[in-house]
């Protein structure tokens, strides 16, 4: 069964509103979380990184004002999409390492969840 | 400089051939660790296999195969006797120690396969 729940699966909404994405650890904790994009037939690329109480790394290019993030706990990362936009359209992804407790291990393959497919109108 | 190559954007096969992906990567760490995900068109990835980098052992799944070669930065992996089911987009995927305790995952840009019936 699955390990990380990311819900909503799918969200189609207006220009201007904002859109929160819930990625969930299930039976493990996870202070580390992952985010990524995935723009049609294209690659995933990783948006940031969530860290269970302290502030998210930003990867090069990404607006932190525009992709909120938060990890109150450590089965728990939003991503909230702000002010959306048509182009901010697209597949968001998280991920956890497949390790419980502190640190990451490189070897542990991520947990992804199913995905979130937003769709800004 | 792009750190996963998969040169095949797109491979297209009959049933029951056989099919290899290609995946070449480019790193400066001496340890690191490879992967392949499988997205079918759902889109939820799949974990397929991992392989740090002191282990070049190939490694047999059923009809999936890989072969690691550190000397030539590739971790190709082989469908035998491919089906319809296993039409979908595969990933290749380095990680990296990324700072701290974190260690980054890198995508190639995927190849899609389509098995035809």
């Amino acid at each position: 069964g699955a390990v990380v729940s990311q819900h909503p699966s799918r969200v189609i909404c207006k220009s201007g509103t904002s859109v929160k994405i819930e990625c969930r650890s299930l039976d493990f904790q996870a202070t580390t979380m992952f985010w990524y994009r995935q723009f049609p037939k294209q690659s995933l690329m990783l948006m940031a990184t969530s860290n269970e109480g302290s502030k998210a790394t930003y990867e090069q290019g990404v607006e932190k004002d525009k992709f909120l993030i938060n990890h109150a706990s450590l089965t728990l990362s939003t991503l909230t999409v702000t002010s959306a936009h048509p182009e901010d359209s697209s597949f968001y992804i998280c991920s956890a390492p497949g390790v419980t407790g502190g640190g990451v291990m490189g070897n542990q393959p991520q947990h992804f969840g199913d995905g979130t497919r937003l769709s800004i109108l | 400089a792009q750190k996963v190559t998969q040169a095949q954007t797109e491979i297209s096969v009959v049933e029951k051939e056989d099919v290899t992906l290609d995946c070449v990567y480019e790193t400066r760490d001496t340890t690191y660790y490879l992967f392949w995900y499988k997205q079918p068109p759902s889109g939820e990835l799949v974990f397929l296999i991992r392989r740090n980098s002191f282990d070049e052992q190939n490694e047999i799944s059923g009809r999936y195969s890989w072969n690691f070669q550190k000397s030539t930065s590739s971790f190709n992996f082989t469908i035998t006797a491919s089906q319809v089911v296993d039409s979908a987009v595969y990933f290749c995927a380095l990680s990296e120690w990324g700072g701290g305790s974190n260690y980054k995952l890198t995508f190639g840009k995927g190849t899609l396969l389509t098995v035809n019936p």
